[in-house]
């Protein structure tokens, strides 16, 4: 069964760092997202991403952070100067050819700043 | 404001004790309810969508349904393997919106 594929499976950076997190969507899936679960705390939205730009971003998705799409199979998460509340789960989610599918999940990056 | 409560957080069943799980959820138009299965150390694992009131999926020992304010998870004669976190989300009506809101889960054990 095709499968979202996150890579690194964990990642630990010194704060102020930038980081990359890569994602590999299901290969026909058109929407992406990016999610973050801090320890103990809910799944939590950041950003939508739809025909090679962003559909809806959270209050949490500031100049800090940024996504794109550099080739056809291959959906990143970059975030620059990163500070010790960045540190988290995060989850890379696909979607089909309409939204209203349901969205399948990474089994994501586990980001450590120290 | 959006919101989705589950309900227990947590729940401790004997292998074969039927339980269910509860999701309230609030609104703005629902687009959308759905169920996944989180292991530790991973992502979420689709299970359901629920569109409508009255509406009823299954899978396995596995069952969800929906009403105008909350779904529930039933589970049958739960096994082991059953033991997970269980996650409701939702998704509204909001502009062009297709986020996932979460709840914070009901984290189920199933003792042989």
């Amino acid at each position: 069964e095709p499968e979202v594929t996150q890579t690194p499976s964990h990642q630990v950076t010194q704060m102020g760092q930038e980081v990359i997190l890569r994602c590999v969507p299901i290969s026909n899936h058109l929407y992406f997202y990016w999610y973050r679960q801090i320890l103990g705390q809910k799944v939590e939205f950041l950003v939508s991403f739809y025909n090679n730009e962003i559909s809806e971003k959270s209050e949490i998705f500031d100049d800090q952070f940024s996504v794109e799409r550099p080739d056809g199979s291959n959906f990143t998460l970059k975030i620059r100067s990163t500070k010790l509340e960045d540190s988290a789960m995060y989850f890379c989610a696909s979607s089909g050819t309409v939204p209203e599918q349901p969205q399948h999940f990474g089994d994501g990056t586990r980001l450590s700043i120290l | 404001e959006d919101q989705v409560t589950q309900s227990p957080e947590a729940l401790r069943l004997q292998e074969g004790e039927s339980s269910s799980l509860n999701c309230s959820y609030t609104v703005s138009g629902l687009r959308g309810l759905f169920w996944y299965r989180q292991d530790p150390g991973k992502g979420p694992e689709f299970l359901f969508t629920l569109y409508s009131a009255g509406e009823e999926k299954e899978k396995e020992r596995l069952k969800a349904t929906l009403t105008k304010k909350e779904s529930f998870l039933h589970i049958t004669a739960p096994k082991p393997e059953d033991s997970a976190t269980y996650l409701c989300a939702v998704r509204n009506y909001g502009g062009a919106t297709n986020k996932l809101i979460f709840g914070t889960g009901t984290l189920l054990a199933v003792q042989p």
